[in-house]
């Protein structure tokens, strides 16, 4: 069964803070995604890497940077948490070639900063 | 650029009534359709999907959609819901050689006994 896990469902924080989240996924994709979930505003991509040590920025790369060091692991940063960036979070993988347009996803990370 | 527009927020259906969600998406090619779907404390899980060829496609859990050019539009169908189908729903626009996917914001369903 594919998987992609994610080392937290839930993170409390607080202002100022450095917060590291983390995606594993054991499908040997080469794409990965980090997206953000809210209210009405749906998945937002924050940062997208198509291979090792690559990444693009997305839709709302503000305020946080990315790191991908092996294939498998894909990471997102919050350099200094703020409290808007408490939010569902949400990491996705897939691959470049058959069904490149499939995502699979993690549960999600629900992180509130106070 | 490409976007998606799911005008409805929440839709509430009751068990064994027919089902439509709306989406509508903005796309100056062909453009690759989804939807995805969120059940509660999980992640997205694909649906179905259009590319070309037959404008109404058929997907996982009983679920239909049908493409039409004309009106921008991709509505997810089915014909009988059940209380299983409880979740979060979210139509999706992408375009072959570019992996990211544009995603609408969501329609949530709940189903009444």
């Amino acid at each position: 069964d594919v998987k992609v896990t994610q080392s937290s469902r839930y993170l409390v924080k607080r202002t100022g803070e450095k917060v590291f989240l983390e995606c594993v996924q054991d499908m040997d994709h080469e794409n990965m995604f980090w997206y953000r979930q809210d209210p009405g505003l749906g998945l937002r991509l924050i940062y997208f890497s198509y291979d090792v040590k690559m990444k693009e920025k997305g839709d709302i790369p503000e305020g946080y940077s990315v790191s991908r060091e092996k294939k498998e692991r894909f990471s997102l940063i919050l350099e200094s948490a703020s409290t808007n960036q408490t939010s569902m979070y949400l990491c996705a993988s897939s691959s470049t070639s058959g069904r490149w347009y499939e995502q699979y996803f993690g549960p999600g990370t629900r992180l509130t900063v106070t | 650029a490409q976007s998606v527009t799911q005008p409805d927020i929440h839709i509430t259906v009751s068990e064994g009534a027919s089902l439509e969600l709306r989406c509508n998406y903005s796309y100056g090619a062909t453009p690759y359709l989804f939807w995805y779907v969120q059940s509660p404390g999980q992640g997205l899980q694909l649906l179905l999907k259009y590319f070309s060829g037959d404008t109404l496609v058929q997907g996982i859990k009983g679920f239909e959609a049908e493409f039409k050019r004309s009106q921008s539009s991709f509505n997810l169908r089915k014909p009988s819901v059940h209380w299983s189908d409880a979740a979060e729903y979210f139509c999706a626009v992408g375009a072959k050689g570019n992996e990211k996917l544009t995603f609408g914001t969501g329609t949530r369903l709940t189903i009444i006994p």
